[in-house]
């Protein structure tokens, strides 16, 4: 089944403890992207990838870093969280720029 | 003033109803999407479209290039339509960036 899995789904923090989100998807896409979604804000980009070794910053990318070794894999990296990071996360992918996006299933981030 | 913006922002149907939700937007796109989101789970891809119609089932999207704006019927609404459509454009001018604008979306309550 074609999908975009994310790990963990839910998460609860403390402040300055480093975390990562993974993200994989089994669908060969060279796109990937990590969004953030807040109330009243909507989903906002914070990384991107356009293929292996290729990333670039979104909207919101302080506090964030992202890697992209393989081609399925696209973790999020918070060095340092602060509790302004708490929120809903998602991971998406699609083929090329002309695509649907296929997103994963969000993964809810408290920072205490 | 958002780039991308939808209306209603709330809307509550009776079954059976039809419905539309619209999105406006002021940049230039090569491709708008429109997604949906049910309360707690994923976001699910339903229509990307860069001119003219869409239909699948009972969902219809429609695009005017010129006039900038987009809509989303369902025909003969049932509860479980009930979530968050969210509609999303890709700037033209976003070169190879995959960038796409989000509107803050609009949830839907349909009762029975």
């Amino acid at each position: 089944e074609a999908q975009v899995t994310q790990n963990p789904r839910y998460l609860i923090t403390v402040t300055g403890k480093k975390l990562t989100v993974t993200c994989s998807q089994n669908m060969n896409h060279e796109y990937m992207s990590w969004y953030r979604q807040d109330p009243g804000l909507g989903l906002r980009q914070i990384y991107y990838s356009m293929n292996v070794e290729v990333t670039d910053k979104g909207d919101v990318p302080e506090g964030y870093k992202v890697s992209r070794k393989e081609k399925r894999n696209f973790p999020l990296i918070l060095e340092s969280p602060s509790p302004n990071q708490t929120s809903l996360y998602f991971c998406a992918s699609q083929r090329t720029n002309d695509y649907e996006q296929y997103f994963g299933p969000g993964t809810r981030l408290t920072v205490t | 003033k958002n780039e991308v913006e939808q209306s209603p922002q709330n809307l509550t149907a009776q079954e059976g109803e039809f419905i539309t939700i619209n999105c406006s937007y002021s940049v230039g796109i090569s491709a708008l999407h429109w997604l949906q989101q049910h309360p707690g789970g994923g976001i699910v891809s339903l229509f990307m479209l860069s001119s003219g119609k869409k239909k699948h089932g009972r969902l219809i999207a429609t695009i005017n290039i010129q006039e900038k704006h987009s809509s989303l019927h369902i025909t003969a609404s049932h509860p479980r339509d009930s979530a968050v459509y969210i509609c999303a454009v890709r700037s033209r001018y976003g070169g190879a960036t995959n960038k796409l604008i989000f509107g803050t979306g609009t949830l839907l309550a349909v009762q029975p």
